[in-house]
């Protein structure tokens, strides 16, 4: 069974300082990792993706990957009143286009 | 990024009656197609892979014969609900991957479904 794990919070994190999303998988073998976010009542909006390990940056937002640890978070730097929604990590193989989805950490940034 | 959309927005109908959702890709061509299912505060449940040109892959406990799909073209699947409960009331969502084959999935803005 693959799994991904994510706390399902709620995460609170005062306006400015920085957001930390922690996302862990059961299959070694992964190889893609995204993030989304999600409004409430709305559909999920992809964030960020990555494949090697390390950091990778975009604006506020950096994903990072661990693949020995099997472990992938996403920090947002200078958080915003706005960034507050549920954040789902989802993982993938190459070549086959379905991901398995956590159960998302709802992040509260409290001005 | 790739564009997705989905019809109607939102319905409301009455128990035992159908319900056809339509999800189209509008920048790009998507052989496959998932569609997914969510309940208040609760995560994305994966109902079926939609494949263009075969029968559906539904998951385990996804009822084949009451969430009818048909992935009529490159551009174009279709969830139908068929004769609809209260229970079946939920935020369905498609989704469907970019060429890229990494798996970036671009979602609908989803369909809410309440069934009186």
């Amino acid at each position: 069974q693959k799994e991904v794990e994510q706390n399902s919070g709620p995460l609170s994190v005062p306006e400015g300082a920085i957001a930390s999303l922690n996302c862990t998988y059961s299959d070694r073998g992964s190889q893609s990792f995204f993030w989304y976010r999600q409004y409430s009542g709305k559909s999920p909006e992809l964030i960020m993706f990555i494949y090697s390990n390390g950091d990778k940056e975009d604006g506020r937002f950096t994903a990072q990957l661990n693949k020995a640890s099997q472990y992938v978070s996403l920090l947002i730097r200078d958080s915003q009143p706005s960034d507050s929604a549920t954040y789902l990590c989802a993982v993938g193989f190459f070549g086959n286009e379905k991901l398995t989805f956590g159960t998302g950490t709802r992040l509260t940034i409290i001005p | 990024g790739a564009v997705v959309s989905q019809h109607p927005s939102r319905v409301i109908c009455k128990s035992g009656t159908s319900v056809k959702i339509e999800c189209r890709s509008l920048d790009f061509q998507a052989t496959t197609m998932f569609w997914y299912r969510q309940f208040p505060k609760q995560s994305l449940m994966l109902m079926a892979t939609s494949n263009e040109g075969s029968k559906a892959t539904y998951e385990q406990g996804v009822e084949k014969d009451k969430f009818l799909i048909n992935h009529a073209s490159l551009t174009l699947s279709t969830l139908t609900v068929t004769s609809a409960h209260p229970e079946d009331s939920s935020f369905y969502i498609c989704s469907a991957p970019t060429s890229t084959g990494a798996g970036e999935q671009f979602f609908g803005p989803g369909t809410r479904l309440t069934v009186l």
